[in-house]
Protein backbone atom coordinates (compact mmCIF):
# COMPACT_ATOMS: atom_id res chain seq x y z
CA UNK A 1 0.00 0.00 0.00
CA UNK A 2 1.14 3.22 -1.00
CA UNK A 3 2.07 5.87 1.72
CA UNK A 4 3.34 9.66 1.59
CA UNK A 5 4.68 11.45 4.04
CA UNK A 6 5.77 15.44 3.98
CA UNK A 7 7.67 17.03 6.32
CA UNK A 8 7.90 19.35 8.10
CA UNK A 9 3.62 19.33 9.14
CA UNK A 10 3.91 23.30 9.76
CA UNK A 11 6.48 25.75 8.91
CA UNK A 12 6.57 29.57 9.70
CA UNK A 13 9.28 32.00 8.00
CA UNK A 14 9.63 35.61 7.57
CA UNK A 15 8.75 37.28 4.26
CA UNK A 16 11.67 36.82 1.26
CA UNK A 17 13.18 33.40 2.29
CA UNK A 18 13.30 30.61 0.29
CA UNK A 19 12.15 27.59 1.56
CA UNK A 20 11.84 24.16 1.18
CA UNK A 21 8.65 21.47 1.76
CA UNK A 22 10.09 17.46 1.82
CA UNK A 23 7.67 13.91 0.42
CA UNK A 24 8.21 11.07 0.91
CA UNK A 25 6.72 7.94 -0.73
CA UNK A 26 6.94 4.39 0.09
CA UNK A 27 6.41 2.55 -3.72
CA UNK A 28 8.74 4.25 -6.30
CA UNK A 29 6.19 2.64 -9.06
CA UNK A 30 4.37 5.49 -9.51
CA UNK A 31 2.97 7.53 -12.76
CA UNK A 32 3.43 11.02 -11.57
CA UNK A 33 3.51 13.14 -8.62
CA UNK A 34 1.66 16.39 -8.10
CA UNK A 35 1.69 19.21 -5.76
CA UNK A 36 -1.38 20.95 -5.05
CA UNK A 37 -1.90 24.19 -2.62
CA UNK A 38 -5.07 24.57 -0.30
CA UNK A 39 -6.79 27.29 0.90
CA UNK A 40 -8.33 27.34 4.33
CA UNK A 41 -12.16 25.93 3.52
CA UNK A 42 -11.63 25.51 -0.19
CA UNK A 43 -10.59 22.97 -2.79
CA UNK A 44 -7.04 22.06 -4.02
CA UNK A 45 -5.30 23.97 -6.78
CA UNK A 46 -2.50 21.48 -8.98
CA UNK A 47 0.80 23.70 -8.97
CA UNK A 48 3.18 21.35 -10.22
CA UNK A 49 3.09 17.41 -11.87
CA UNK A 50 6.08 16.05 -12.48
CA UNK A 51 5.87 12.32 -14.19
CA UNK A 52 8.05 9.91 -13.90
CA UNK A 53 10.47 10.01 -16.39
CA UNK A 54 10.87 13.67 -15.69
CA UNK A 55 13.08 15.09 -12.49
CA UNK A 56 12.00 18.52 -11.66
CA UNK A 57 9.16 21.02 -13.05
CA UNK A 58 9.14 24.75 -12.54
CA UNK A 59 6.69 27.08 -12.63
CA UNK A 60 7.47 31.04 -11.21
CA UNK A 61 8.77 31.46 -7.97
CA UNK A 62 8.17 27.59 -7.59
CA UNK A 63 10.54 24.36 -8.91
CA UNK A 64 9.75 20.94 -7.62
CA UNK A 65 12.04 17.96 -8.16
CA UNK A 66 11.26 13.99 -8.44
CA UNK A 67 14.01 11.23 -7.50
CA UNK A 68 11.60 8.25 -8.05
CA UNK A 69 14.32 5.79 -7.20
CA UNK A 70 14.95 7.26 -3.66
CA UNK A 71 10.37 8.06 -3.31
CA UNK A 72 11.49 11.31 -2.72
CA UNK A 73 10.02 15.04 -3.89
CA UNK A 74 10.95 18.44 -3.10
CA UNK A 75 9.10 21.29 -3.67
CA UNK A 76 11.25 24.77 -3.37
CA UNK A 77 9.51 28.40 -3.36
CA UNK A 78 11.90 31.15 -3.87
CA UNK A 79 11.13 34.54 -2.20
CA UNK A 80 8.36 33.66 -0.42
CA UNK A 81 4.99 36.33 0.20
CA UNK A 82 2.66 36.63 2.39
CA UNK A 83 0.03 35.41 -0.33
CA UNK A 84 2.07 31.79 -0.08
CA UNK A 85 0.54 31.09 2.64
CA UNK A 86 -1.56 27.84 2.99
CA UNK A 87 -1.25 23.80 3.54
CA UNK A 88 0.99 22.13 1.11
CA UNK A 89 0.17 19.04 -0.51
CA UNK A 90 2.03 16.30 -2.27
CA UNK A 91 0.14 13.22 -4.11
CA UNK A 92 1.45 10.17 -5.76
CA UNK A 93 -0.44 8.48 -8.68
CA UNK A 94 0.17 5.05 -8.61
CA UNK A 95 2.02 2.72 -8.54
CA UNK A 96 1.28 0.89 -11.56
CA UNK A 97 -1.76 -1.56 -11.22
CA UNK A 98 -3.91 0.94 -9.84
CA UNK A 99 -6.73 3.17 -11.24
CA UNK A 100 -5.06 6.05 -13.20
CA UNK A 101 -6.07 9.00 -11.49
CA UNK A 102 -6.22 7.40 -8.27
CA UNK A 103 -3.87 10.01 -5.90
CA UNK A 104 -2.41 9.04 -2.38
CA UNK A 105 -1.91 12.30 -0.76
CA UNK A 106 -0.21 13.30 2.06
CA UNK A 107 -1.19 15.30 5.20
CA UNK A 108 0.05 18.15 3.77
CA UNK A 109 2.45 21.32 5.27
CA UNK A 110 1.06 24.36 6.36
CA UNK A 111 2.66 26.93 5.20
CA UNK A 112 2.78 30.74 7.15
CA UNK A 113 4.56 33.52 5.88
CA UNK A 114 4.60 36.07 8.09
CA UNK A 115 5.40 39.69 6.67
CA UNK B 1 -17.07 26.88 -18.24
CA UNK B 2 -14.94 28.24 -15.21
CA UNK B 3 -13.90 24.86 -13.46
CA UNK B 4 -15.43 21.97 -11.28
CA UNK B 5 -18.71 23.44 -9.27
CA UNK B 6 -19.69 21.53 -6.12
CA UNK B 7 -23.19 21.94 -4.55
CA UNK B 8 -24.22 22.65 -1.59
CA UNK B 9 -20.95 24.74 0.26
CA UNK B 10 -22.30 23.69 3.29
CA UNK B 11 -24.30 21.09 4.70
CA UNK B 12 -25.42 20.64 8.06
CA UNK B 13 -27.45 17.38 9.12
CA UNK B 14 -28.80 15.49 11.91
CA UNK B 15 -27.74 11.91 12.36
CA UNK B 16 -30.03 9.05 10.33
CA UNK B 17 -31.08 11.71 7.55
CA UNK B 18 -29.82 10.79 4.04
CA UNK B 19 -28.04 13.73 2.12
CA UNK B 20 -27.33 14.24 -1.33
CA UNK B 21 -24.17 16.30 -2.82
CA UNK B 22 -23.77 17.73 -6.44
CA UNK B 23 -20.49 18.01 -8.28
CA UNK B 24 -20.71 19.23 -11.76
CA UNK B 25 -17.09 18.50 -13.74
CA UNK B 26 -15.25 20.67 -16.54
CA UNK B 27 -17.62 20.03 -19.19
CA UNK B 28 -15.02 18.72 -21.93
CA UNK B 29 -13.74 16.15 -18.88
CA UNK B 30 -15.03 12.83 -18.75
CA UNK B 31 -13.45 11.34 -16.09
CA UNK B 32 -14.56 12.17 -12.42
CA UNK B 33 -13.70 11.30 -9.10
CA UNK B 34 -14.90 11.81 -5.36
CA UNK B 35 -12.57 12.46 -2.20
CA UNK B 36 -13.25 12.89 1.31
CA UNK B 37 -10.82 14.64 3.85
CA UNK B 38 -11.28 15.15 6.96
CA UNK B 39 -9.78 17.80 9.52
CA UNK B 40 -5.48 18.37 9.36
CA UNK B 41 -5.38 14.86 6.56
CA UNK B 42 -5.25 14.83 3.13
CA UNK B 43 -7.63 13.79 0.65
CA UNK B 44 -8.77 10.06 0.39
CA UNK B 45 -9.93 8.50 -2.92
CA UNK B 46 -14.05 7.08 -2.42
CA UNK B 47 -14.27 6.47 -6.02
CA UNK B 48 -14.10 7.58 -9.81
CA UNK B 49 -16.26 7.66 -13.14
CA UNK B 50 -15.12 6.97 -16.97
CA UNK B 51 -18.12 9.17 -18.17
CA UNK B 52 -20.61 7.02 -16.85
CA UNK B 53 -19.22 3.99 -15.56
CA UNK B 54 -18.40 3.78 -11.87
CA UNK B 55 -15.16 1.94 -12.50
CA UNK B 56 -13.70 1.59 -8.88
CA UNK B 57 -15.08 2.09 -5.10
CA UNK B 58 -12.81 2.40 -2.02
CA UNK B 59 -13.16 0.22 0.81
CA UNK B 60 -14.03 3.80 2.45
CA UNK B 61 -17.70 3.73 0.68
CA UNK B 62 -19.80 1.72 2.74
CA UNK B 63 -23.05 0.45 1.77
CA UNK B 64 -24.50 3.81 2.61
CA UNK B 65 -22.61 5.61 0.08
CA UNK B 66 -23.80 5.43 -3.37
CA UNK B 67 -22.60 7.75 -6.23
CA UNK B 68 -23.79 8.08 -9.71
CA UNK B 69 -22.94 9.60 -12.99
CA UNK B 70 -25.84 9.81 -15.29
CA UNK B 71 -25.33 10.42 -19.62
CA UNK B 72 -21.39 10.98 -18.19
CA UNK B 73 -22.18 14.29 -17.41
CA UNK B 74 -22.74 15.72 -13.48
CA UNK B 75 -22.68 13.56 -10.25
CA UNK B 76 -23.97 12.80 -7.43
CA UNK B 77 -22.80 11.41 -3.87
CA UNK B 78 -25.61 10.46 -1.75
CA UNK B 79 -25.06 9.20 1.93
CA UNK B 80 -28.01 7.59 3.53
CA UNK B 81 -28.66 7.09 7.44
CA UNK B 82 -24.92 9.56 7.97
CA UNK B 83 -22.95 9.11 10.98
CA UNK B 84 -21.41 11.60 13.04
CA UNK B 85 -17.88 9.97 11.32
CA UNK B 86 -19.40 10.80 7.83
CA UNK B 87 -18.39 14.86 8.96
CA UNK B 88 -15.78 15.52 6.23
CA UNK B 89 -15.07 17.89 3.52
CA UNK B 90 -16.60 16.30 0.19
CA UNK B 91 -14.21 17.31 -2.98
CA UNK B 92 -14.93 16.51 -6.53
CA UNK B 93 -12.50 16.41 -8.97
CA UNK B 94 -12.31 15.80 -13.37
CA UNK B 95 -9.52 15.21 -15.60
CA UNK B 96 -9.57 14.65 -19.46
CA UNK B 97 -7.75 12.07 -19.58
CA UNK B 98 -6.39 8.38 -17.84
CA UNK B 99 -2.81 9.31 -16.39
CA UNK B 100 -0.52 12.20 -16.60
CA UNK B 101 -3.39 15.06 -15.98
CA UNK B 102 -3.88 17.04 -13.22
CA UNK B 103 -6.94 17.19 -11.79
CA UNK B 104 -8.88 19.74 -11.20
CA UNK B 105 -11.05 20.18 -7.95
CA UNK B 106 -13.89 21.82 -7.03
CA UNK B 107 -14.34 24.08 -3.79
CA UNK B 108 -16.05 21.16 -1.70
CA UNK B 109 -18.64 19.81 -0.11
CA UNK B 110 -18.21 20.42 4.32
CA UNK B 111 -20.51 18.20 5.63
CA UNK B 112 -21.66 18.40 9.49
CA UNK B 113 -23.17 15.67 11.03
CA UNK B 114 -24.11 16.55 14.64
Amino acid sequence: KQEVTQIPAALSVPEGENLVLNCSFTDSAIYNLQWFRQDPGKGLTSLLLIQSSQREQTSGRLNASLDKSSGRSTLYIAASQPGDSATYLCAVEGPGGTSYGKLTFGQGTILTVHP
Amino acid sequence: DTGVSQNPRHKITKRGQNVTFRCDPISEHNRLYWYRQTLGQGPEFLTYFQNEAQLEKSRLLSDRFSAERPKGSFSTLEIQRTEQGDSAMYLCASSFKATNEKLFFGSGTQLSVL
